[in-house]
């Protein structure tokens, strides 16, 4: 199957971390990523980390891959009111011809 | 700065009446990507050109066109647009000399059916 999975929603106060999770289900995607959708805008690409590494850190970015059991996470550190948005995990299939995206997480930061 | 532009970025249309959605990039990247996105959904690709070469998928409708004139430009033609084909439509692209093979979004096209 192709399915990606997140949890759909995540509330934490500001300044704490969160950490959204994804599982996905094909051993065979070589890259996966984290997209960021604030309201009527498009996806910006936060970070990506390739299969071979376990873990990948981009200033308040963590990414963490653990490939035995499909399971990405992003913790974000010191979470601020402009973090909130919908955040989506994709896979990357076919070596760049199409990503598979979960449902998203909509973070909601509360002052 | 490089980027993708998708004009316009409301576009409002009456049931069956054709019309079509415009994205161009300064990224001179050889891949773009038409993708549908519903309220509180994933987006789902519609289908990709890779250079001038076209990939449609699967489960795309008839409904749904699409034309690459050239590196920069490609267009999305909706020929009878239905009231489920209201949605945010995106346009991505990705360079395959890229080994992450990372896509970039444009600001999307919300388009509504009256």
């Amino acid at each position: 199957g192709e399915d990606v999975e997140q949890s759909l929603f995540l509330s934490v106060r500001e300044g704490d971390s969160s950490v959204i999770n994804c599982t996905y289900t094909d051993s065979s995607s070589t890259y996966l990523y984290w997209y960021k959708q604030e309201p009527g805008a498009g996806l910006q690409l936060l970070t990506y980390i390739f299969s071979n590494m376990d873990m990948k850190q981009d200033q308040r970015l963590t990414v963490l891959l653990n490939k035995k059991d499909k399971h990405l996470s992003l913790r974000i550190a010191d979470t601020q009111t402009g973090d909130s948005a919908i955040y989506f995990c994709a896979e990357n299939k076919n070596q760049g011809g199409k990503l598979i995206f979960g449902q998203g997480t909509e973070l909601s930061v509360k002052p | 700065d490089a980027m993708v532009i998708q004009n316009p970025r409301y576009q409002v249309t009456q049931f069956g009446k054709p019309v079509t959605l415009s994205c161009s990039q300064t990224l001179n990247h050889n891949v773009m990507y038409w993708y549908q996105q519903k309220s509180s959904q994933a987006p789902k690709l519609l289908f990709h050109y890779y250079d001038k070469d076209f990939n449609n998928e699967a489960d795309t409708p008839d409904n749904f066109q699409s034309r690459r004139p050239n590196t920069s430009f490609c267009f999305l033609d909706i020929r009878s647009p239905g009231l489920g084909d209201a949605a945010m439509y995106l346009c991505a692209t990705s360079s395959r000399g890229s080994s992450s093979y990372e896509q970039y979004f444009g600001p999307g096209t919300r388009l509504t059916v009256t």
